[in-house]
């Protein structure tokens, strides 16, 4: 199966500053890649999403980038604000017929005032 | 519109008790799941639902059970609580194919 690998564990970013985090994916066969964020004690809620066959997306300060040759993706943030503080989980989703989103195990992002 | 509806958000059992979280959606989502999360361990899949009447296992399915008899509902089955159970459970519903995953807001469960 799926197996989705992210990096860093924990994020600490003085506000205005720049954020990455990178994930990496096994199944060659994935062909969509959402990334979710999660506030302290609140649902994962979807804020960006990129197919297989776009390279990179960008949606106001957030953008997702993939590289489907080195099967993986990264989100990034650019001036950074405390509301961004958070958990973010990147995901993988197989083709359609194998419907199982696979994600990875979250960064914990802070911003620093 | 309610989206995803989970109950109850809170449970505390004893271990061997056995209990039902339930879940509804009324997006018409032929898509449905559950997911437990833990602390480091980001959201595993438990079980799955791609219609009425089908569903199938995820990474973490052991101790857990669920059925899909209508479209708007995919309860989960806690068969007999052990304290390894202790977690989030999160229920999400989405259109088939790539697309957003909405999810519920939470069952928190204690297994003492």
């Amino acid at each position: 199966g799926e197996n989705v690998e992210q990096h860093p564990s924990t994020l600490s970013v003085q506000e205005g500053d720049s954020a990455v985090i990178k994930c990496t994916y096994s199944d060659s066969a994935s062909n969509y890649f959402p990334w979710y964020k999660q506030e302290l004690g609140k649902r994962p809620q979807l804020i960006i999403d990129i197919r297989s066959n776009v390279g990179e997306k960008k949606d106001q300060r957030i953008a997702v980038t993939l590289n489907k040759t080195a099967k993986h993706f990264s989100l990034h943030i650019t001036e950074t604000q405390p509301e961004d503080s958070a958990v973010y989980f990147c995901a993988a989703r197989g083709h359609f017929g194998n419907e199982k989103l696979t994600f990875g195990t979250g960064t914990r992002l802070t911003i620093i005032p | 519109n309610a989206g995803v509806t989970q109950t109850p958000k809170f449970q505390v059992l004893k271990t061997g008790q056995s209990m039902t979280l339930q879940c509804a959606q009324d997006m018409n989502h032929e898509y449905m799941s559950w997911y437990r999360q833990d602390p480091g361990m980001g959201l595993r899949l438990i079980h799955y639902s791609v219609g009425a009447g089908i569903t199938d296992q995820g990474e973490v399915p052991n101790g857990y059970n669920v059925s899909r008899s209508t479209t708007e509902d995919f309860p989960l089955r806690l068969l007999s609580a052990a304290p390894s159970q202790t977690s989030v459970y999160f229920c999400a519903s989405s259109s088939p194919g790539p697309g957003e995953l909405f999810f519920g807001e939470g069952s928190r469960l204690t297994v003492l």
